[in-house]
């Protein structure tokens, strides 16, 4: 398709265990970003990719939070370790540049779910 | 630090309705301010951007205005539907790379 796609759609992890979540942009977009989404709220930032680079993350709650994008395409999240606190929607976006006037395009996000 | 607020933070209207979503931010530095809507399960969709530099864009049923130097911007959909309801997010980016969302605005159109 040409959107935006993640994967997997759902996941349920026991808590310590670690993740990986997949992110495949729109072909030929430079800029990439992830978020996440609890329940009832809106999407918080949590890293930006221009191709490879991680130019930006901020937002990264914390070190058991790890995003590469080692072609400049696809993006993995990974969160090691995982705890109860980091249940949540995980959305990813892309844009055509690096500029700020490109409207970002979502992918459905990851719903995961620690138990 | 740059906040957004939202309100009402849920809607309910017959169909055919006018209505106006408002969102407010704190820094009026921004680069431009972005409407989605969000429906369940699902990822944004992108409606309305507006660069800084602009006072408003239309699409459609839909007109998005800004006003930087009061942190506001609104937006208004016309004749609604019941395929309109969703939430509607704004968000505006600042300095950086860092997008800011609102917690988003519920709207329920009855038929």
């Amino acid at each position: 398709g040409a959107g935006v796609s993640q994967s997997p759609r759902y996941k349920v992890a026991k808590r310590g265990q670690d993740v990986a979540l997949r992110c495949d942009p729109i072909s030929g977009h430079v800029s990439l970003f992830w978020y996440q989404q609890a329940l009832g709220q809106g999407p918080e930032f949590l890293t930006y990719f221009q191709n490879e680079a991680q130019l930006d993350k901020s937002g990264l709650p914390s070190d058991r939070f790890f995003a590469e994008r080692p072609e400049g395409s696809v993006s993995t999240l990974k969160i090691q370790r995982t705890q109860q606190e980091d249940s949540a929607v995980y959305l990813c976006a892309s844009s055509l540049e690096s500029q700020v006037a490109q409207p970002q395009h979502f992918g459905d996000g990851t719903r995961l779910s620690i138990l | 630090k740059q906040e957004v607020t939202q309100i009402p933070a849920a809607l309910s209207v017959p169909e055919g309705e006018n209505l106006v979503l408002n969102c407010s931010f704190t820094d009026s530095a921004i680069y431009n301010l972005q409407w989605f809507r969000q429906d369940p399960g699902k990822g944004l969709t992108s409606l309305l951007l507006i660069q800084s530099s602009q006072r408003e864009q239309t699409s459609g049923r839909l007109n998005a205005s800004l006003d930087k130097s009061s942190g506001r911007s609104t937006l208004y959909i016309a004749a609604s539907q019941p395929g309109d309801s969703a939430t509607y997010l704004c968000a505006v980016r600042a300095g950086g790379f860092k997008t800011i969302f609102g917690a988003g605005t519920r709207l329920f159109v009855k038929a």
